[in-house]
């Protein structure tokens, strides 16, 4: 079946610094990509989504693209803040996100001032 | 713009009784999805109903129902309730017709005693 392997956690880095978590996935046909950001105690948020290889997804200076050579959609961030910390939860769905998603286990992410 | 809303927030109940949990999805969507999250871990989809028929099953109890109503509301009805129920169930909304991206409520925490 579809599975989703997230980068262990926790991640702790000082603010600026250059954020990396690497995101694999295993599907059957073309999934669609999605990372959701979970802060605390709140529920998920859309962070991005990529729907096609090669596609890349931004947003809040956020980014990722969809690498089907790899099967990897990892997050990137080129400079973080104390604001950033949360889970982050790389997910897919079959046929272009009409159905459930698998989500990874989730990466916690600490930003120090 | 408008989102998912859940209802309530917050529920205590004691071992063996019954919770119903509800959905009110996106205006327009016409899919909703039903997720648990125990603590520390990532969401698991339990059941999804499409134009309020149910559409895909995953880990769900037989202990627990649900249903998706002529307004496109959606209730969790849980019976029997255990310790490990506890946890953190979301329902996300799609319009699955334009692009299926799925919007997650706020969840409702659930604490079995």
């Amino acid at each position: 079946g579809n599975s989703v392997t997230q980068m262990e956690g926790p991640v702790t880095l000082s603010e600026e610094a250059f954020l990396t978590i690497n995101c694999t996935y295993t599907a059957t046909g073309y999934p669609s990509l999605f990372w959701y950001v979970q802060y605390p105690g709140e529920g998920l948020q859309l962070l991005l989504k990529a729907t096609k290889a090669d596609d890349k997804g931004s947003n809040k200076g956020f980014e990722a693209t969809y690498r089907k050579e790899t099967t990897s959609f990892h997050l990137e961030k080129g400079s973080v803040q104390v604001s950033d910390s949360a889970v982050y939860f790389c997910a897919l769905s079959d046929i272009r996100g009409a159905q459930k998603l698998v989500f990874g286990q989730g990466t916690r992410l600490t930003i120090n001032p | 713009a408008a989102g998912v809303i859940q209802s309530p927030r917050h529920l205590i109940k004691e071992k063996r009784e019954t919770a119903t949990l509800k959905c009110y999805p996106i205006p327009r969507h016409d899919t909703v999805y039903w997720y648990q999250q125990g603590p520390g871990q990532d969401p698991q989809f339990l059941i999804s109903f499409y134009e309020k028929m149910q559409s895909d099953k995953g880990s769900i109890p037989d202990r627990f129902s649900a249903q998706q109503f002529s307004d496109y509301h959606s209730e969790l009805n849980m019976s029997s309730l255990e310790l490990g129920d506890s946890a953190l169930y979301f329902c996300a909304s799609s319009l699955v017709l334009r692009e299926g991206t799925q919007y997650f409520g706020p969840g409702t925490r659930l604490l079995v005693l």
